[in-house]
């Protein structure tokens, strides 16, 4: 099993529409997690940390769940904007901080 | 410039040639990460640098690979006699091991090998 697996979709939805991609982990000692968004022939650049009771920035939600080992990034009300790939990063505990990145999923919003 | 620079943007090599690509993290980040991306795939992990401490090579994928951080700051991925499988974006990233240990990526050297 990967340490870190998504979708790697593409999603494609209409504008307007809400959006959620889920990222599975397998090592339970993870410690921090991430959303990122790279957009395309760009770097990745951090979009929102996942909190444990979960956390909200506009239009973006967050959430943990760890008994399932997954998190999920909620999009409302996508733009054309958000089109893009989305990519859930986890850290495990520990002094050595050894970063896992998905392998993304990419968000097509249409007109 | 306070974010991480990456030289060069772009390379066009040919096989067989050594490659030299150089990463100028963000000033006062002590961990620096190397990745490689290549079309339309997720990113790989190369090489991790923290501190003083001995760098986690596993994830280099021949022994034609190798980098080096010099005096904590600066870091160099070196390639030699390159491959055409080698071709691809090479992202190097720095965060600060303390806190939330978010990276922050350079804008990468896409390297393609002829």
């Amino acid at each position: 099993r990967k340490e870190v697996e998504q979708d790697p979709g593409p999603f494609n939805v209409p504008e307007g529409a809400t959006v959620a991609f889920n990222c599975t982990y397998s090592n339970s000692a993870s410690q921090s997690f991430f959303w990122y968004r790279q957009d395309c022939r760009k770097e990745p650049k951090l979009l929102m940390s996942v909190y444990s009771s979960g956390n909200e920035d506009g239009r973006f939600t967050a959430q943990l769940n760890r008994a399932s080992q997954y998190i999920s990034l909620l999009i409302r009300d996508s733009k054309l904007s958000d089109s893009a790939t989305y990519l859930c990063v986890v850290i495990p505990s520990g002094g050595y901080q050894k970063v896992t990145f998905g392998i993304g999923t990419k968000l097509q919003v249409i007109p | 410039g306070a974010g991480v620079s990456q030289s060069p943007s772009n390379k066009v090599t040919e096989k067989g040639k050594d490659v030299e690509l150089r990463c100028d993290p963000i000033s006062g980040h002590t961990a620096l990460y190397w990745y490689r991306q290549s079309l339309g795939q997720g990113l790989e992990f190369l090489i991790y640098f923290q501190g003083n401490s001995a760098p986690d090579k596993s994830g280099l994928p021949s022994d034609r690979f190798s980098a080096e951080r010099t005096g904590g700051s600066v870091s160099t991925l070196t390639i030699q006699r390159t491959q055409q499988e080698d071709s691809a974006v090479y992202l190097c990233a720095s965060s600060l091991v303390e806190g939330k240990n978010i990276q922050y990526f350079g804008a990468g050297t896409r390297l393609s090998v002829l």
